[in-house]
This record gives C-alpha cells, sequence and structure tokens, in this order.
C-alpha cells in the first residue's frame, strides 16, 4: 500500500533549526514530485515546498524562501525539509504529500512547535 | 503568496445538492484547474478531484468538479452526514511557480 510516514516534528525554539523527513513506502519515490504543506492549529492548508522526482526543481513559498531547505535521497526513498530561523508562524502540522496532478497521498502529518 | 478565494461556509439539508466555489486567476485555476479535497477533523486530507473532474479510484460519483474560467466548482449531490467536513481547492499558479490554496469551506449537511 502506498503511504508517506512524516517524522522530526518537536518543539523548538524561535531562531533554533529542525530537519523534518518523509519516507515513502509502497512506491518509488523518485518518480513522483513531493511536497510539504503545513497546517497551523485551526487554520487551512498553507504550501511550503515542493521537489521533483531526480531533485533537479525545488519549489518555496515566499514565507520560509531562504530559511527552508527541501531535498531527496531517492537510495531511501526519503524527503527531507531542512528548517532554520524558525519562527513562531512557523508552528505547525506539517504534512508530506506525493503528487500525481495533485496531492494524492498525504501522511498524518508530524508537528512543529516553535515556542519560547 | 496570494491563494485562492472559497466562501468560509455552506450549510444545506441532507439529500440536498451543494456546490461549492473556489476563484482564482487565469494563472492558477484558469491555467490547469483546481484540485479538490476534503479534510475531516484530526484527519489529513483527501483528494476529491483534480485537473477539475477526475476523480481517484473510490470517490463518490456524487461528486462532480466543473470550471467556468477562473473559477473552480465543486457539486455534491445527495448530501449525506459523512460529507460534512472541510473542502479545499488546489492549483498550481504559473506566475508565482508555487501551489495556491483556497483558505477551506466548512460543509454542513442539516
Amino acid at each position: 500500500q502506498v503511504q508517506v510516514v512524516e517524522s522530526g516534528g518537536g518543539v523548538v525554539q524561535p531562531g533554533r533549526s529542525l530537519r523534518l523527513s518523509c519516507a515513502a513506502s509502497g512506491l518509488t519515490s523518485s518518480s513522483n514530485d513531493i511536497h510539504w504543506v503545513r497546517q497551523a492549529p485551526g487554520k487551512g492548508l498553507d504550501w511550503v515546498a515542493s521537489v521533483s522526482y531526480g531533485g533537479t526543481y525545488k519549489w518555496y513559498a515566499d514565507s520560509v524562501k531562504g530559511r527552508f531547505t527541501i531535498s531527496r535521497d531517492d537510495s531511501k526513498n526519503t524527503v527531507y525539509l531542512q528548517m532554520n530561523s524558525l519562527r513562531t508562524e512557523d508552528t505547525a502540522l506539517y504534512y508530506c504529500a506525493k503528487e500525481n496532478n495533485a496531492f494524492d497521498i498525504w501522511g498524518q502529518g508530524t508537528m512543529v512547535t516553535v515556542s519560547s | 503568496q496570494a491563494g485562492l478565494t472559497q466562501p468560509p461556509s455552506v450549510s444545506k439539508g441532507l439529500r440536498q445538492t451543494a456546490t461549492l466555489t473556489c476563484t482564482g486567476n487565469s494563472n492558477n485555476v484558469g491555467y490547469q484547474g483546481a484540485a479538490w479535497l476534503l479534510q475531516y477533523q484530526g484527519h489529513p486530507p483527501k483528494l476529491l478531484s483534480y485537473r477539475n473532474n477526475n476523480r481517484p479510484s473510490g470517490i463518490s460519483e456524487r461528486l462532480s468538479a466543473s470550471r467556468s474560467e477562473n473559477t473552480a466548482s465543486l457539486t455534491i449531490t445527495g448530501l449525506q452526514p459523512e460529507d460534512e467536513g472541510d473542502y479545499y481547492c488546489s492549483a498550481w499558479d504559473s506566475s508565482l511557480s508555487a501551489w495556491v490554496f483556497g483558505g477551506g469551506t466548512k460543509l454542513t449537511v442539516l
């Protein structure tokens, strides 16, 4: 069964860093674009970043550009989101989603809380 | 990044028809159409349709999507209690090189 599983969330102080992981199983993640989408408590969905199959192309939301870096290790079927200079407004549930014309497979999410 | 516009809430009676709308511009909805997702409280979103009216396997035929210029619509016929939830639209914005979402519509089945 195709699934993606996120990990790496936690509580971190403003200005610190965190790395999220998205492990894909039941498919070859290298054949799909993979995305990170976040949802602040009680709010809507907010696209964060995407990486193309092979890792050649990467896209970022303006709100995270220069602070977050998306990457993938196809040998491990895993996509990463390195988050630096975290802010309180980055507090959210971070979802990993596979794309096949749209976000068709979602994980359960990993919670990131940025607080002093 | 500018998002797509959805009404915050829609309420309809059991077995009635609800039409949800999602308005963007020629760079996103008007470019490649929109996808629709449903999210139940405490769960990840689930894809309902993409590129206007392509449904993944297992999605009810009571749902149909369409697009008119820069506005996408999702019509749900014969409303059931399980149709209650938060509906989001999404689209790729070719001008921003970014994915954009609508703010979500909470559908209540009375």
